[in-house]
């Protein structure tokens, strides 16, 4: 399968620990998305990357939010300091852009890491 | 400020039956309009899309219907069957080669087909 693959799809930690999360996108996809989705709700847009240039950032994410994409190919979503506020699940995005990419903004995304902070 | 507002919150259908799902936006600049669908554990999965120059578009079994002067679009579910309970998100964003491809979503309805 060669989609969009998130590790790890579920992380528990306490109130105050730094996590890290991972994301694979589709083989050349030039664009990468972060989303956080709470229950009962649609995901919300983090930032995004354009191969490694971070294009865009979300008034969501606060400075304890870090994301990097530094070759171009897979991106870390970094929380310092968690707080019980910031469990949700990321879900991370790609799509390829460009004059022929046909259907624009189509984005795939993966399966999610589940945060939850204790 | 909820940009897009999607209705109902949850629907129950018989199998067989249209499932409708309507969405509303504020946002004059939108101008591409998906449709995701998300089963418990995993992440959302594109549907089907529609740009503004179009007022609908047919893939199998799902139609979107486009109201631009009403700033509305709804997703139509033909023959729902109960593989296609579900959540289902509406979504839109603006300008593929401008600034801004965040996609923004809908709270997303809750679809329940019964056999």
């Amino acid at each position: 399968d060669t989609g969009v693959s998130q590790n790890p799809r579920h992380k528990i930690t306490k109130r105050g620990q730094n996590v890290t999360f991972r994301c694979d996108p589709i083989s050349e996809h030039n664009r990468l998305y972060w989303y956080r989705q709470t229950l009962g709700q649609g995901p919300e847009f983090l930032t995004y990357f354009q191969n490694e240039a971070q294009l865009e950032k979300s008034r969501l994410l606060s400075d304890r939010f870090s994301a990097e994409r530094p070759k171009g190919s897979f991106s870390t979503l970094e929380i310092q300091r968690t707080e019980q506020g910031d469990s949700a699940m990321y879900l991370c995005a790609s799509s390829y852009t460009g004059n022929l990419a046909g259907d624009y903004n189509e984005q795939f995304f993966g399966p999610g890491t589940r945060l939850t902070v204790l | 400020q909820q940009q897009v507002k999607q209705s109902p919150q949850s629907l129950i259908v018989q199998k067989g039956g249209i499932s409708i799902i309507n969405c509303a936006y504020e946002n004059t600049a939108f101008d591409y309009f998906p449709w995701y669908q998300q089963f418990p554990g995993k992440g959302p999965a594109l549907l089907i899309a529609i740009r503004p120059d179009v007022s609908e578009k047919k893939e199998g079994r799902f139609t979107i219907s486009f109201n631009k002067s009403a700033k509305q679009f709804s997703l139509h579910i033909m023959d729902s069957q109960p593989g296609d309970s579900a959540t289902y998100f509406c979504a839109a964003s603006m300008g593929e080669y401008q600034a801004g491809t965040a996609l923004i979503f809908g709270k997303g309805t809750t679809l329940s087909v019964s056999s």
